[in-house]
């Protein structure tokens, strides 16, 4: 399966701040997709990353709260817009791979 | 509305023992079933998926599909202090690697 990274690994950031995560894919895939995990809880998604145009997002999130770029198919950035402390949790992004997805390390968000 | 639904757990099993983790979904038009694991602190890593009724074995670990009763499990068999971890299970609607829905994971204790 493809190598997934994604930067950062963590960060603490103010509210009202904005931050942008990358992930970056050692291979070119269709698919990719951005996740959020709240504190004990299962996996969401967010929206799928489409390369060339814009994004799909799930019901109950926007594209103003959570811009995303997809300018080829080995990268992709997710930015978490205006941000309060609801919005600290990990963000995963994951490639689709045949029938199958793979998840990359994430980023642990902590909005004060 | 899509739901999959996962006994939370903690599902405790001695070390050796057979640990068997369960699964339902809601959506009859599910096609593609995966089972993975997340260790505390790190992200998803699939370890199985299934297709089509029955079972499917890979090492220690059994998947077991029922379309019929919307149900699908996991077995791992000679559990290891190592296979603690929380267990997600998640559905797709097709067979295209996307439109993931996940359930809430269930928590595996394998004690020495």
């Amino acid at each position: 399966s493809a190598v997934i990274s994604q930067k950062p690994s963590r960060d603490i950031c103010q509210r009202g701040t904005s931050l942008t995560i990358q992930c970056q894919v050692d291979s070119q895939v269709t698919m990719m997709f951005w996740y959020r995990q709240q504190p004990g809880q299962s996996l969401t998604l967010i929206a799928t990353a489409n390369q060339g145009s814009e994004a799909t997002y799930e019901s109950g999130f926007v594209i103003d709260k959570f811009p995303i770029s997809r300018p080829n198919l080995t990268f992709s950035t997710l930015t978490v817009s205006n941000m309060s402390p609801e919005d600290s949790s990990i963000y995963l992004c994951s490639v689709g791979s045949g029938n199958e997805q793979f998840f990359g390390p994430g980023t642990r968000l902590t909005v004060l | 509305q899509k739901e999959v639904e996962q006994n939370s757990g903690p599902l405790s099993v001695p070390e050796g023992a057979i640990a068997s983790l369960n699964c339902t979904y809601s959506d009859r038009g599910s096609q593609s079933f995966f089972w993975y694991r997340q260790y505390s602190g790190k992200s998803p890593e699939l370890i199985m998926s299934i297709y089509s009724n029955g079972d499917k074995e890979d090492g220690r670990f059994t998947a077991q599909l029922n379309k019929a009763s919307q149900y699908v499990s996991l077995l791992i068999r000679d559990s290891q202090p190592s296979d603690s971890a929380t267990y997600l299970c998640a559905v797709s609607l097709n067979n295209a690697g996307n439109m993931l829905t996940f359930g809430g994971g269930t928590r595996l204790m394998v004690k020495p």
